[in-house]
């Protein structure tokens, strides 16, 4: 089983449209979570962390099942500008220091 | 916004050279980091350092990697004896703290293409 899982894409979805991504981990010693965006041959960027209560930033909601070992990510109203590679992302603590354990992507095309 | 930066943002070397990829973390963090992503694979842990020494690495950073901090500023990665294989983004990153809750800051990325 792959360590942290996620569809596999592309997306594609029209402007304003609400878009749901899923995310699936391995290893129940997982600590902490995070979504970043990553633009085509460009650096990953921190979009949000996840937390245990859920979470959200403006059209960014973000929701956490450790029990599911499972981590979403909504996008409401989704603008040209959210087309990006979407990577789940997940750290965990071995020999005590936090080592990140990244999805492959999913790829998300917003359209006019 | 303080940024993580790297140099060159491109590196062409021929097979069995060495390179060493540049990087300049932000100025109060203390945790840093190597990543490399091959072309439409995902990003892999390769290493961590923090007080001047190694505080994890992956399988994939065997004895042909080397990292350093040679300075008070820059964080280095050597790589030895390059094969075809190593080609890929390199992506360095720092944290201020090592708790895992404390995301990551990553640079833009160096493209090593070997020959």
């Amino acid at each position: 089983r792959k360590e942290v899982e996620q569809d596999p894409g592309p997306f594609n979805v029209p402007e304003g449209a609400t878009v749901a991504f899923n995310c699936t981990y391995s290893n129940s010693a997982s600590q902490s979570f995070f979504w970043y965006r990553q633009d085509c041959r460009k650096e990953p960027k921190l979009l949000m962390s996840v937390y245990s209560s859920g979470n959200e930033d403006g059209r960014f909601t973000a929701q956490l099942n450790r029990a599911s070992q499972y981590i979403s990510l909504l996008i409401r109203d989704s603008k040209l500008s959210d087309s990006a590679t979407y990577l789940c992302v997940v750290n965990a603590r071995r020999s005590g220091y936090s080592t990140l354990t990244f999805g492959k992507g999913t790829m998300l095309l917003v359209s006019p | 916004e303080p940024e993580v930066t790297q140099t060159p943002s491109h590196q062409v070397t021929q097979m069995g050279q060495e390179v060493i990829l540049r990087c300049v973390p932000i100025s109060n963090h203390l945790y840093f980091y190597w990543y490399r992503q091959i072309l439409g694979q995902k990003v892999e842990f390769l290493v961590s350092f923090y007080n001047n020494e190694i505080s994890e690495k992956s399988e994939i950073f065997d004895d042909q990697f080397s990292v350093e901090r040679p300075d008070g500023s820059n964080f280095t990665l050597k790589i030895r004896s390059t094969k075809l294989e190593d080609s890929a983004m390199y992506f360095c990153a720092s944290s201020g703290q090592g708790q895992s809750n404390q995301p990551q800051h990553f640079g833009d990325g160096t493209r090593l293409s070997i020959l």
